[in-house]
């Protein structure tokens, strides 16, 4: 069974600041999702990492995916005020099935 | 295209009652899914379908029921609500298993009371 452990749960950043996001998962899989949520909205796509190594880059935010140590990173450059939302990772395991982490709530204060 | 498209929007049910969640896609999509959204847990797979006729349980299907007799809809019923089951509810889309993006509809949030 496919386990993921996203942190932190919670981050509250200054505008201007950089800072990463780590999702840490169990077994094996294929890809891994980056979605953001805002509040009472649904989920959008921010990055699909398809293979180890993968870099992918989006704005202020940057994905990476390292498969042999189940790990993917998001990067937040200069953070901003927009970027405040929930962010979540998920690998996808076998019979194609997502799995996600528990989020991170991003505040970016002034 | 519409997308996915999820209805109702909200829905307010009492202990033991009965209904259906609907869920239908206009892109031709072979995958499709359904989570569940409560505070603190990320979203939870109930029930998914990889094409018209075959369904499968996700992480978390006790209480729920799902068919897929067309490609376009895949509606989740819920048996006998019970207050557990209080959640925001989102389907989700893809083109086959291969597919790169998942598609989320809007959600339905729905409270039992």
């Amino acid at each position: 069974e496919l386990k993921v452990e996203q942190n932190p749960l919670f981050l509250s950043m200054q505008e201007g600041k950089n800072y990463t996001i780590y999702c840490n998962y169990s077994t094996t899989s294929d890809r891994l999702y980056w979605y953001r949520q805002d509040p009472g909205k649904s989920l959008e796509s921010l990055f699909v990492l398809l293979s180890n190594g993968a870099v992918k880059q989006e704005g202020r935010l940057m994905a990476s995916l390292d498969t042999k140590a189940r790990l993917s990173t998001l990067h937040i450059t200069a953070a901003v005020h927009d970027l405040s939302a929930t962010y979540f990772c998920a690998p996808r395991g076998s019979n194609y099935k997502l799995t996600f982490g528990k989020g991170t709530l991003l505040t970016v204060n002034p | 295209n519409a997308g996915v498209t999820q209805t109702p929007k909200f829905q307010v049910l009492k202990t033991g009652q009965s209904m259906t969640l609907q869920c239908a896609q206009d892109m031709n999509h072979e995958y499709m899914s359904w989570y569940r959204q409560d505070p603190g847990m990320g979203l939870r797979l109930i029930h998914y379908s990889v094409g018209a006729g075959i369904t499968d349980q996700g992480e978390v299907p006790n209480g729920y029921n799902v068919s897929r007799s067309t490609t376009e809809d895949f509606p989740l019923r819920l048996l006998s609500a019970a207050p557990s089951q209080t959640s925001v509810y989102f389907c989700a889309s893809s083109y086959g298993v291969a597919g790169i993006e998942q598609f989320f509809g809007p959600g339905t949030r729905l409270t039992v009371l």
